[in-house]
């Protein structure tokens, strides 16, 4: 059974950089894409970024050049680095398994979720 | 950008009945729909994809139906534990793929 566990983030200030790393247990790490989502308070679900095992990475326009992902395959891992961050980066955080081919793009195993808050 | 709305906001149904939940989209996304599940605390687990197809280990109670603009997601026999919020997500244009709001699904 695949899961994935995601630590990180927490209490940051305005500015300072927000790190998350979603580890993969069971299943391979090669043959999917991995995918970072948040949820702001009250606000429906947002696509952050893909990353694949190659390294390659899409992510959404909406958070410009703040969003750097990278992928550790030795320890089967990947991760999320936020810079910048605002109050409107407050939310939970998720890491996700995703399904990506030319007929799907669905996440069909998650992560339990990493709660960030932005204050001064 | 593709909008979902879902509705309603909150279904009230008593265990053992049937629910029906919407999700409609701004333009046409062919059959690339999921639904997902999420109960407090927990990660969001798939339910359906392709619009109409049950993720593996999703229990037979649980359909979609719909293409292009209007989907449909049915509980039947509703079960304790099928109390919580569901949401759709489409993956026909993008990036970015789009999420509905949620619909919560509460004990009448």
């Amino acid at each position: 059974q695949v899961q994935l566990q995601q630590w990180g983030g927490g209490l940051l200030k305005p500015s300072e950089t927000l790190s998350l790393t979603c580890a993969v247990y069971g299943g391979s790490f090669s043959s999917y894409y991995w995918r970072w989502i948040r949820q702001p308070p009250g606000k429906r679900l947002e696509w952050i970024g893909d990353v694949v095992y190659s390294g390659k990475t899409d992510q959404n326009p909406s958070l410009g050049s703040r969003v750097t992902m990278s992928v550790d395959t030795s320890k089967n891992q990947f991760s999320l680095n936020l810079t910048s961050v605002t109050a409107a980066d407050t939310g939970v955080y998720y890491c996700a398994r995703t399904v990506l081919n030319w007929e799907s793009d669905y996440m069909d195993v998650w992560g339990k979720g990493t709660t960030v808050t932005v204050s001064s | 950008e593709v909008v979902l709305t879902q509705s309603p906001a909150t279904l009230s149904v008593s265990p053992g009945e049937r629910a029906t939940l919407s999700c409609r989209a701004s333009q046409s996304v062919s059959n690339n729909l999921a639904w997902y599940q999420q109960k407090p605390g927990q990660a969001p687990r798939l339910l359906i994809y392709g619009a109409s197809t049950r993720a593996t280990g999703i229990p037979a109670r649980f359909s979609g139906s719909g293409s292009g603009t209007d989907f449909t997601l049915t509980i039947t026999s509703l079960q304790s534990e099928d109390f919580a919020v569901y949401f759709c997500q489409q993956y026909s244009n993008w990036p970015p793929i789009t999420f509905g709001q949620g619909t919560r699904l509460e004990i009448k």
